[in-house]
């Protein structure tokens, strides 16, 4: 069975950093393109990032541009989203999902609460 | 990126059909037949319903219907039940960076 368990969010003051994590498995995770998706409470889906199976290629959404930054360690099929900068906006819980041009299955999600 | 544009909220009876359109630009879902759809329902994640414009995954209902007309993609709810009311968002390949883009999303009721 494919399965995707986010961990690390929390709560973090305006400007700080959280690294979030992503553990696969029942599928080869080196094989894979993966994403990373948010929705703020109350709130639609969010695009944020993606990063090629190899890791050689990053996307992000202009929102979050020069603050995240996606990687990857295929050795332990894991996935990471560093944020930095963060700001009240940032709030949501992150998705973590599979895919190539559609996204299935999706994690649990985490909850990321920027507040003072 | 935009997000594609979808009805706030649809409405049916039991037993009756609905559409759910998205629409986008020909950068987006006129330019590619990568338009999918996901089922939230309330404090869970959301699932894959519809993938590649009209595919159906194994274990969906094949009340669930896709289709694409120029940059509209629509989500055809057919026999709704009570269970089908949950939040509804498209998802569509774009030319521009970030490369994925997610519709507004929509309210499915079942009166």
């Amino acid at each position: 069975e494919v399965q995707l368990v986010e961990s690390g969010g929390g709560l973090v003051q305006p400007g700080g950093s959280l690294r979030l994590s992503c553990s696969a498995s029942g599928f080869t995770f080196s094989s894979y393109a993966m994403h990373w998706v948010r929705q703020a409470p109350g709130k639609g889906l969010e695009y944020v990032s993606a990063i090629s199976s190899n890791g050689g290629s990053t996307y992000y959404a202009d929102s979050v541009k020069g603050r995240f930054t996606i990687s990857r360690d295929n050795s332990k099929n894991t996935l990471y989203l560093q944020m930095s900068s963060l700001r009240a906006e940032d709030t949501a819980v992150y998705y973590c999902v599979k895919g190539s041009s559609w996204f299935d299955p999706w994690g649990q999600g985490t909850l990321v609460t920027v507040s003072s | 990126q935009s997000a594609l544009t979808q009805p706030a909220s649809v409405s049916g009876s039991p037993g009756q059909s609905i559409t759910i359109s998205c629409t986008g630009t020909s950068s987006d879902v006129g330019g590619y037949n990568y338009v999918s759809w996901y089922q939230q329902h309330p404090g869970k994640a959301p699932k894959l319903m519809i993938y590649d414009v009209s595919n159906r995954p194994s274990g969906v209902s094949n009340r669930f219907s896709g289709s694409k007309s120029g940059n509209t993609a629509s989500l055809t709810i057919s026999g709704l039940q009570a269970e089908d009311e949950a939040d509804y968002y498209c998802s569509s390949y774009t030319s521009s960076s970030p490369l994925y883009v997610f519709g507004t999303g929509t309210k499915v009721t079942v009166l």
